[in-house]
C-alpha cells in the first residue's frame, strides 16, 4: 500500500532557527512529490519535485528529493512566526492519474 | 483566475439532514478532487474526476456519500443522511494535465458541523 510518513509530527522553535522537515514515502510508480503549507485554511502549494538531487528554492524555503532513498526534506532558514503552520508532504503516482497520497503533516510552531 | 471556488464556506446541520457541497474548479483544469480533513485522520482523498468522469471513489466512506460532476465547471458532494462523524472540513482541488500543471490547487474548504 502506498504511504507517506512525515517527521517530526510537531516542532517548536524560536525565531531565527533553521528547521528541517522530513518526508519518506513508499509509492508504486512514483511521479512527483509535493510540499504544501497549511495555516488555518486550505493547503497552499510550495514545491513540486520530480528529479533527485535538484534543489528547489523559494526565499528562505528549499527542498530536495532523493529518489534512491525515497525521501525529501524541506528546509526553512531564519524562521519567522509567520512560518508557523502545518507542512504537508504528498506523493503522486502514475498509476492513478496523479492522485496524491498525503502524509500526516508536521506542525511547526515558531515562537518569538 | 479566481482559483477553486467552494460553497458554502460553513454549514451547520442536524443529524439526518441532507448536505450538498459545491465546487467550481479552475478553468481549464480537467482533474477534480474531493478531500476530507479531520484532526484524527488528516487529509483523505474521497473521490476524483477526470474530464467529468469519476475515476476512483475508493475513499468514499459509505453509501451516504455521493459525488457528481455534470460539467467541467461544477461538482457536488452530497451526504444523505448526514451524521455527526461527518463533521470535518471538505476541500475541493483541481489540476491540469499538461506537463507542469500537475500541482493540485485547493479551494478554501467547507467547514461542516453535523449536530
Amino acid at each position: 500500500e502506498d504511504k507517506v510518513v512525515q517527521s517530526p509530527l510537531s516542532l517548536v522553535v524560536h525565531e531565527g532557527d533553521t528547521v528541517t522537515l522530513n518526508c519518506s514515502y513508499e509509492v508504486t510508480n512514483f511521479r512527483s512529490l509535493l510540499w504544501y503549507k497549511q495555516e488555518k485554511k486550505a493547503p497552499t502549494f510550495l514545491f513540486m519535485l520530480t528529479s533527485s538531487g535538484i534543489e528547489k528554492k523559494s526565499g528562505r524555503l528549499s527542498s530536495i528529493l532523493d529518489k534512491k532513498e525515497l525521501f525529501s526534506i524541506l528546509n526553512i532558514t531564519a524562521t519567522q512566526t509567520g512560518d508557523s503552520a502545518v507542512y504537508l508532504c504528498a506523493v503522486a503516482n502514475n498509476n492513478q492519474g496523479g492522485k496524491l497520497i498525503f502524509g500526516q503533516g508536521t506542525e511547526l510552531s515558531v515562537k518569538p | 483566475d479566481a482559483g477553486v471556488i467552494q460553497s458554502p464556506r460553513h454549514e451547520v446541520t442536524e443529524m439526518g439532514q441532507e448536505v450538498t457541497l459545491r465546487c467550481k474548479p479552475i478553468s481549464g483544469h480537467d482533474y477534480l478532487f474531493w478531500y476530507r480533513q479531520t484532526m484524527m485522520r488528516g487529509l483523505e482523498l474521497l473521490i476524483y474526476f477526470n474530464n467529468n468522469v469519476p475515476i476512483d471513489d475508493s475513499g468514499m466512506p459509505e453509501d451516504r456519500f455521493s459525488a457528481k460532476m455534470p460539467n467541467a465547471s461544477f461538482s457536488t458532494l452530497k451526504i444523505q443522511p448526514s451524521e455527526p462523524r461527518d463533521s470535518a472540513v471538505y476541500f475541493c482541488a483541481s489540476r491540469g494535465t499538461e506537463i507542469g500543471q500537475e500541482t493540485q490547487y485547493f479551494g478554501p474548504g467547507t467547514r461542516l458541523l453535523v449536530l
